[in-house]
């Protein structure tokens, strides 16, 4: 089975600044599918990015990128020039395909940026 | 593209009561999604559908959990005599089988409070 963990369950950024979420996992799987996703106060989640394992460049999606370290099984998130409308908890998710590709969740980051 | 639609937005019931929540999926979508989500934690999966055939099913969902699709388009998800710890979001998530990697598109989900 596998498992996801975010450290950090809380963190804060100045408004344009640039802010770093962790999320390691754990599989004995070699082909799987990475997730970041937002879920802003009593509002619906929402697909930030996505990252394939068998791909070595990390994705980026404008102002979101990640770090994917396969070996270290790591996979953060970092949001560039950060904008009030970031604040949200955001999930890190885990996908084995062709196995119904349901979702592993981390315990989520409650990320604040501030004005 | 509506949209993932969950109803009721919120259920507020007395312990050992039944209720039943539905999901009407993106129309295209043939894999449908169910998930919990406790306060403070990420989604955990309860079970999933292909076009009408549940083909997974949690060890979360206890015998007092059943969910449907019966036509392959929305879904149903019951739970009979509701306890303290079915508090709870339940969201439903809806995704295209077209590839391995399709994104699940998340409803605003259900929120149960148990009396």
């Amino acid at each position: 089975a596998q498992t996801v963990t975010q450290s950090q369950p809380e963190m804060s950024v100045q408004e344009a600044e640039t802010v770093t979420l962790s999320c390691t996992y754990d599989t004995s799987e070699n082909n799987y599918y990475l997730f970041w996703y937002k879920q802003p106060p009593s509002r619906q989640m929402i697909l930030v990015i996505r990252q394939e394992a068998y791909k070595q460049q990390n994705a980026t999606e404008n102002r979101f990128s990640v770090n994917f370290q396969k070996a270290a099984k790591s996979f953060s998130l970092k949001i560039s020039d950060s904008q009030l409308g970031d604040t949200a908890m955001y999930f890190c998710a885990f996908m084995k395909p062709n196995a119904g590709n349901m979702l592993t969740f981390g315990g989520g980051t409650r990320l604040m940026v501030k004005p | 593209d509506t949209g993932v639609s969950q109803d009721p937005r919120h259920k507020i019931t007395k312990r050992g009561q039944n209720v039943t929540f539905r999901c009407d999926p993106i129309s295209e979508h043939n894999r449908l999604y169910w998930y919990r989500q406790t306060l403070g934690q990420g989604p955990e999966f309860l079970t999933y559908f292909q076009n009408e055939a549940q083909l997974e099913k949690s060890r979360l969902l206890s015998d007092r959990f059943s969910a449907e699709r019966p036509k392959g388009s929305f879904s149903t998800l019951e739970i009979q005599r509701t306890e303290q710890g079915d508090s709870a979001m339940y969201l439903c998530a809806s995704s295209s089988s077209d590839s391995s990697n399709q994104p699940q598109h998340f409803g605003d989900g259900t929120r149960l409070s148990i009396l």
